[in-house]
């Protein structure tokens, strides 16, 4: 069963228009929700987790358990956020953690 | 972030040869992961390890197998590369939060060619 989906393999917005990458989650329970972001010729890291409730570099992902979701959103797209995002899963227990298939997200000059 | 290195970093091999991909780490995390990424499909689990006892298959292990020399070192193998393991593999630590597995760090990657 597909734990986290993300529809969009590609997504492309100006630069200054608000991005908004798609994340759902089929999971009962608690899970804990992640966005990991590689850049060009970069390994994949960390960009924010939800229980960490902060923006990091304009991002910010709000958990809704009613609609099962983790998007991430930022208001005005930089061209330095063109990138890879991968929205990621935690479970209770520890082998229970499932990556999305990405969205590859392309900032236009 | 240094913590985590795989080698080579590029590999470029015919079919049917057996190939080592080299994982150390020093974050000191019991928990390691092989991921591999392909173009459309994401990242993929081959296998993880949570401890050195503890080595279990992921969604795509077939054609691949681990060695868990120590905490630090996890490396991934390919009996007999075939064209379609042509990949980045990655290679990533985490700890435990709670009974959860939290936040993973990746190494830089190794591009491997199989002709």
């Amino acid at each position: 069963a597909q734990r986290v989906t993300q529809p969009e393999k590609l997504l492309s917005v100006f630069k200054g228009a608000p991005v908004e990458l798609k994340c759902n989650y089929s999971y009962s329970g608690s899970p804990e929700l992640f966005w990991y972001v590689q850049y060009s010729r970069q390994r994949l890291q960390l960009l924010l987790r939800h229980i960490s409730r902060e923006s990091i570099k304009g991002f910010t992902a709000d958990l809704n358990k009613g609609e099962t979701s983790f998007h991430l959103k930022k208001p005005f797209a930089q061209e330095e956020d063109s990138a890879m995002y991968y929205c990621a899963l935690s479970g209770r227990t520890g082998n229970q953690f499932y990556f999305g298939t990405g969205t590859s997200l392309t900032v236009i000059p | 972030d240094a913590d985590v290195t795989q080698t080579p970093r590029n590999r470029i091999t015919k079919t049917g040869k057996r190939i080592m991909l080299e994982c150390s780490q020093t974050k000191g995390h019991d928990r390691m992961y092989w991921y591999r990424q392909d173009q459309g499909l994401g990242l993929r689990l081959i296998y993880y390890s949570f401890d050195v006892k503890d080595i279990n298959k992921g969604e795509i292990s077939d054609g691949y197998s681990v060695s868990r020399q120590a905490q630090a070192k996890f490396s991934l193998s390919l009996e007999s590369a075939i064209p379609n393991q042509t990949a980045l593999y990655f290679c990533a630590t985490s700890d435990l939060w709670g009974t959860r597995t939290d936040t993973q760090y990746f190494g830089p990657g190794t591009r491997l060619t199989v002709l």
